[in-house]
C-alpha cells in the first residue's frame, strides 16, 4: 500500500458525459501528480499540482481540468467524454524533496 | 525522439534465472533520476529503485539492481533469482531536472512484459 487513494476503482460512462476522479496523497506530501494509461499512447503525464498551485502541464485535453485543494487532495475532472478516453487513470505524490513518486491503485474508466 | 526506449516488448524466463531489462534513455540536462515500476496484472506501480545521475554507485534494492551506464545512456534493471512473482510489467521512467520548483514529472518506456516459467 502505498498510501495513496484513489476513487473511484473503476468507472463506466457513456459518450459526452463528465466524471470526476479523485485522489488523496500520502499524509505529508505536497506534489500531485496525474498520469493517463492507455493501450496507444501508453503512460503519459497530465498535470502536476504543488500545494495547491498548477505547476506543470504534459499532454491534457482542454476537456479535461483538475485542481488541488487545502487539504491537499486533487480531483480530476474529464467532460465530453469520448471513446478515447477510456483507460487507467493514475495519481502520484511525492514530497517536494524526493526522488520517488508514489502510485494510487488507479481509476479505470470505461466510456461506452 | 523518444526519451526512454524499451527495446523488449515481452521476455520469457526460467524461474531461479537473473534478467536483465534492457532501458535507454535521451537526455541533455546533466542531472536526472532514472527509474524502474512494476505493475503486475491487478493494475497498481509499484516503485522498484532509483538512480540519479550524479550517484557514483548502481543502485541496489534487495533483488533489484539497476546497471547504470552513464556514457551509454542505459539504465537496465537487474533481477536476481526470479521469482513467479515477477510476472508483470516493467516500466523504466526519467525525471529531467527540475525546470522549476516542484515539477518532477515522470517520463516512462512502453514497458516490457516478464512472463517466469516454472
Amino acid at each position: 500500500d502505498s498510501g495513496v487513494t484513489q476513487t473511484p476503482k473503476h468507472l463506466i460512462t457513456a459518450t459526452g458525459q463528465r466524471v470526476t476522479l479523485r485522489c488523496s496523497p500520502r499524509s505529508g506530501d505536497l506534489s500531485v501528480y496525474w498520469y493517463q494509461q492507455s493501450l496507444d499512447q501508453g503512460l503519459q503525464f497530465l498535470i502536476q499540482y504543488y500545494n495547491g498551485e498548477e505547476r506543470a502541464k504534459g499532454n491534457i485535453l482542454e476537456r479535461f481540468s483538475a485542481q488541488q485543494f487545502p487539504d491537499l487532495h486533487s480531483e480530476l475532472n474529464l467532460s465530453s467524454l469520448e471513446l478515447g478516453d477510456s483507460a487507467l487513470y493514475f495519481c502520484a505524490s511525492s514530497p517536494w524533496t524526493s526522488d520517488e513518486q508514489f502510485f494510487g491503485p488507479g481509476t479505470r474508466l470505461t466510456v461506452l | 525522439a523518444q526519451k526512454i526506449t524499451q527495446t523488449q516488448p515481452g521476455m520469457f524466463v526460467q524461474e531461479k534465472e537473473a534478467v536483465t531489462l534492457d532501458c535507454t534513455y535521451d537526455t541533455s540536462d546533466p542531472s536526472y533520476g532514472l527509474f524502474w515500476y512494476k505493475q503486475p496484472s491487478s493494475g497498481e506501480m509499484i516503485f522498484l529503485i532509483y538512480q540519479g545521475s550524479y550517484d557514483q554507485q548502481n543502485a541496489t534494492e534487495g533483488r533489484y539492481s539497476l546497471n547504470f551506464q552513464k556514457a551509454r545512456k542505459s539504465a537496465n534493471l537487474v533481477i536476481s533469482a526470479s521469482q513467479l512473482g515477477d510476472s508483470a510489467m516493467y516500466f523504466c521512467a526519467m525525471r529531467e531536472a527540475q525546470t522549476n520548483f516542484g515539477n518532477e514529472k515522470l517520463t516512462f518506456g512502453t514497458g516490457t512484459r516478464l512472463t517466469i516459467i516454472p
